[in-house]
Formats: structure tokens, C-alpha cells, sequence
């Protein structure tokens, strides 16, 4: 069975403060994808990074960076620098070949001025 | 990046009517698509997969017969939710995959039943 686990479920920082929203997966497979998608209040769930399970290659996008670690089933999302812009609910979720995605609970981030 | 259009992204509608919502792929073709709910501060939950050219799967606990899914074509998938009622208000979001295994979801739609 395939299991996504988001520990914090909310998270208050400082602007320009770093964050660190954790994301742990358990999955019997050799072959799947994590993903990170946005959650403004909008609404709409906006696709931030897909890695897949070979590549376990750090990724930087601007402030944004992720830490796959396969020996700990981890899959860490860190915002560099922090602004008001970045609050929303990220969610982590795995897929395992073309089945469905499975969901983290979302952990709430609220960036203060 | 790929496009996933969802629309309506709002809806107040009453109690006992119908409505659908309607899912596309702007730029790929999705032979299957997925429709999430999600209620408010919770995560999104799976309701069914919809399969161009055959019948949708639905999640156990999903009435089949009260969320119809229709995928006529490619690129369209719709989600009709017959006979609403208040309980059904809640947000509904569709996902469809690239051939490369890159879920995108539409931009949701926000079902309010009075």
C-alpha cells in the first residue's frame, strides 16, 4: 500500500525565513514519482516538482529545493528566503505507475510580514 | 507546461438539480483523467478514474449512479453531480496524466448546494 505522510501540519515562519516541509512515503515499488503541488487560497493546486524514484539528485529552483533521500523514504521541500507569497497548503503525493496519486494531509504555511 | 482546464470553477446551484463540471487537456491527450473532492482544510480524496471510451472506476464509498463521469473524448472528461444536495458542496478538482507522468489538475471547482 502506498502511504504519504505530511507530519506538520501547520507552519508559522518570519519573512525571509527559511522553512522546511516535510514529506516521508511508503511504497513497496522500485519504480514511482513524488510530487510537490502549491495550494493557494484560490484553490487551484499548482504543480511545483515531479521526481522520479532513480533520481535521487537534489533540485534547486530559485528558493525553492528539494531533498530526495531514498534510504529514509523522504522527500523534503525547503523555501529559501520565505515572502508572503508562499502561503499556501503544499501537499506531497506519490504515484506508482499510472494508478492514482496519493495525497499527503497538506501542511499549511503561513509566512508573517 | 501541460494545461489542465476546469470548468466551472464556481457553482451555487439548488438542492435537487444537476450539475456538471467539465475537465480538459488543453495541449495532451489524457486517456485517463482523475476526479478529486476535497472539504475544507482537508486533503483531496480520489473519487473515481475516468477512462476515455469505457466506464469510470469509482472509489468504494463514491456513488456511481449520483457522480456520473462521462469521457467522451481525449481530452474531455465531465463529472455531473445529479439530484445535489447540501451535503454534496465542496470542491472538486480534476488531474490528468502526460505520457512523461506529470499530474496536473485543473484549477477546481467550488460547488456551493443551498
Amino acid at each position: 500500500a502506498q502511504k504519504v505522510t505530511q507530519a506538520q501540519t501547520e507552519i508559522s515562519v518570519v519573512e525571509k525565513e527559511d522553512v522546511t516541509l516535510d514529506c516521508v512515503y511508503e511504497t513497496r515499488d522500485t519504480t514511482y514519482y513524488l510530487f510537490w503541488y502549491k495550494q493557494p487560497p484560490s484553490g487551484e493546486l499548482v504543480f511545483l516538482i515531479r521526481r522520479n524514484s532513480f533520481d535521487e539528485q537534489n533540485e534547486i529552483s530559485g528558493r525553492y529545493s528539494w531533498n530526495f533521500q531514498k534510504s529514509t523514504s523522504s522527500f523534503n521541500f525547503t523555501i529559501t528566503a520565505s515572502q508572503v507569497v508562499d502561503s499556501a497548503v503544499y501537499f506531497c503525493a506519490l504515484l506508482f505507475g499510472n494508478e492514482k496519486l496519493t495525497f499527503g494531509t497538506g501542511t499549511r504555511l503561513t509566512i508573517i510580514p | 507546461g501541460a494545461v489542465v482546464s476546469q470548468h466551472p470553477s464556481r457553482v451555487i446551484c439548488k438542492s435537487g438539480t444537476s450539475v456538471k463540471i467539465e475537465c480538459r487537456s488543453l495541449d495532451f491527450q489524457a486517456t485517463t483523467m482523475f476526479w478529486y473532492r476535497q472539504f475544507p482544510k482537508q486533503s483531496l480524496m480520489l473519487m473515481a478514474t475516468s477512462n476515455e471510451g469505457s466506464k469510470a472506476t469509482y472509489e468504494q464509498g463514491v456513488e456511481k449512479d449520483k457522480f456520473l463521469i462521462n469521457h467522451a473524448s481525449l481530452t474531455l472528461s465531465t463529472l455531473t453531480v445529479t439530484s445535489a444536495h447540501p451535503e454534496d458542496s465542496s470542491f472538486y478538482i480534476c488531474s490528468a496524466y502526460t505520457l512523461l507522468s506529470e499530474a496536473f489538475f485543473g484549477q477546481g471547482t467550488r460547488l456551493t448546494v443551498v
